[in-house]
């Protein structure tokens, strides 16, 4: 398996702009997350999935971020509009409890820059 | 509010020595800590798993051991290697609830 693949690797943007952050878990995984991290605050939790369904959003920093996941296979992370702040990476993981409790596979991550 | 902190924040050590980082936490109630490498550039990659009855657990040069009495863990790397050198996030989950980062431990390896 290619691992979870993240898109695009590096986004520059402009304040104001609407970004959108893609995910593709690893085949067969049924929980889903998304992270930031940043110096100041480390990894933070935003978000998570299990089979397609939003569990938990409350890390979530506020209503211009929403995160979808119409299909097991592919997840997005909506900033709009975009702020300065909102500069970090990106990442998401994937996991199958019943096979590796615990376990989470992350990805590559997405560099945010809003300028 | 459960906390993770990790010592020390940095470290450097020449390479083939060995070396150890600590995590010590508040989360409670306990479920598992984990140990993960992060390289620059790239996602976290996990190196060790513990619930509550493990008390050390090995991958390689990488041993960990947890005492849930004290809620400390330590991360011990033996004869380390210049590819060594990364963050070292610990982090801690409760039985329900969300998990908690510690800010990490960033190993330099030196020749």
């Amino acid at each position: 398996d290619a691992g979870v693949i993240q898109s695009p690797r590096h986004e520059v943007t402009e304040m104001g702009q609407e970004v959108t952050l893609r995910c593709k878990p690893i085949s067969g995984h049924d929980y889903l997350f998304w992270y930031r991290q940043t110096m100041m605050r480390g990894l933070e939790l935003l978000i998570y999935f299990n089979n397609n369904v939003p569990i938990d959003d409350s890390g979530m920093p506020e209503d211009r971020f929403s995160a979808k996941m119409p299909n097991a296979s592919f997840s997005t992370l909506k900033i709009q509009p975009s702020e300065p702040r909102d500069s970090a990476v990106y990442f998401c993981a994937s996991s199958r409890p019943r096979d590796s409790p615990y376990e989470q596979y992350f990805g590559p991550g997405t560099r945010l820059t809003v300028t | 509010k459960n906390q993770v902190e990790q010592s020390p924040q940095s470290l450097i050590i020449l390479e083939g020595k060995n070396c150890t980082l600590q995590c010590n936490y508040t989360v409670s109630p306990f479920s598992n800590l984990r140990w993960y490498k992060q390289d620059t550039g790239r996602g976290p990659v996990s190196l060790t798993i513990m619930t509550f009855s493990e008390n050390t657990k090995s991958n390689g040069r990488y041993t960990a051991t947890l005492d849930a009495d004290t809620k400390q863990s330590s991360l011990h790397i033996t004869a380390s290697q210049l590819s060594d050198s990364a963050s070292y996030i610990c982090v801690v989950s409760p039985r329900a609830g969300k998990s908690t980062f510690g800010d990490g431990t960033t190993l330099t390896v030196k020749p």
